[in-house]
């Protein structure tokens, strides 16, 4: 069975200072990994993907399979990144994404 | 990107009782998805729902306590039947997008069973 884990409930960082939220999977086969994100009144959204490789708002995200890592970074934190960011790791065979338990993040002036 | 819209949106409950959430999509989707996220919790997968077959439940939940319906590509419902104070909870809607791995998520309905 697939597993993600978010070994942060909560992090707080000042504005401008590199974040760096972290996510561990475990999964037998080839993992496909994706950070979602809930910004406050706002309903879950896709944040960025492993396959696509791309920076979106400015984090990116890198698939370390030695690790089984897949943590999410940003080099100089905004007060708008404050949000829940949830990992999550999909499944082809069930079609299902297994979420993470989520890190909170809180930017601070 | 899909448009998907859950009613109620918040609703407050008495043990004993059942209510029914509907998951509305703006475009024709094949599956749809009903997840769980109790209070301080993560998501949790309840079932799938694909239309023109019976929903396949995850671990941990039956069909008699969270029965769906989907008669259609836009349209689903979920029943949380027999309430009681641990079903307090979010209720998200999720569709697959064109892409096949990618998700699409409902505003939530946020249940209060007292």
């Amino acid at each position: 069975a697939q597993r993600v884990t978010q070994p942060e409930k909560l992090l707080s960082v000042f504005k401008g200072a590199p974040v760096e939220l972290k996510c561990n999977y475990s999964y037998s086969g080839s993992p496909e990994l994706f950070w979602y994100v809930q910004y406050s009144r706002q309903r879950l959204q896709l944040l960025l993907r492993h396959i696509s490789r791309e920076s979106i708002k400015g984090f990116t995200a890198d698939l370390n399979k030695g690790e089984t890592s897949f943590h999410l970074k940003k080099p100089f934190a905004q007060e708008e990144d404050s949000a829940m960011y949830y990992c999550a790791s999909f499944s082809g065979s069930a079609r299902q994404l297994t979420f993470g338990s989520g890190t909170q993040l809180t930017v601070l002036p | 990107s899909a448009v998907i819209s859950q009613k109620p949106s918040r609703d407050i409950c008495q043990r004993g009782t059942s209510l029914t959430i509907q998951c509305q999509v703006d475009s024709q989707v094949t599956m749809m998805f009903w997840y769980r996220q109790q209070p301080g919790q993560s998501l949790t997968l309840i079932a799938t729902a694909n239309q023109g077959s019976e929903a396949t439940y995850e671990s941990g939940f039956v069909i008699d306590k969270f029965p769906i319906s989907r008669p259609n590509l836009t349209f689903s419902t979920l029943t949380v039947s027999n309430m009681s104070p641990e079903d307090s909870s979010i209720y998200l809607c999720s569709v697959s997008g064109t892409s096949y791995n990618e998700q699409f998520f409902g505003p939530g309905t946020r249940l209060t069973v007292l």
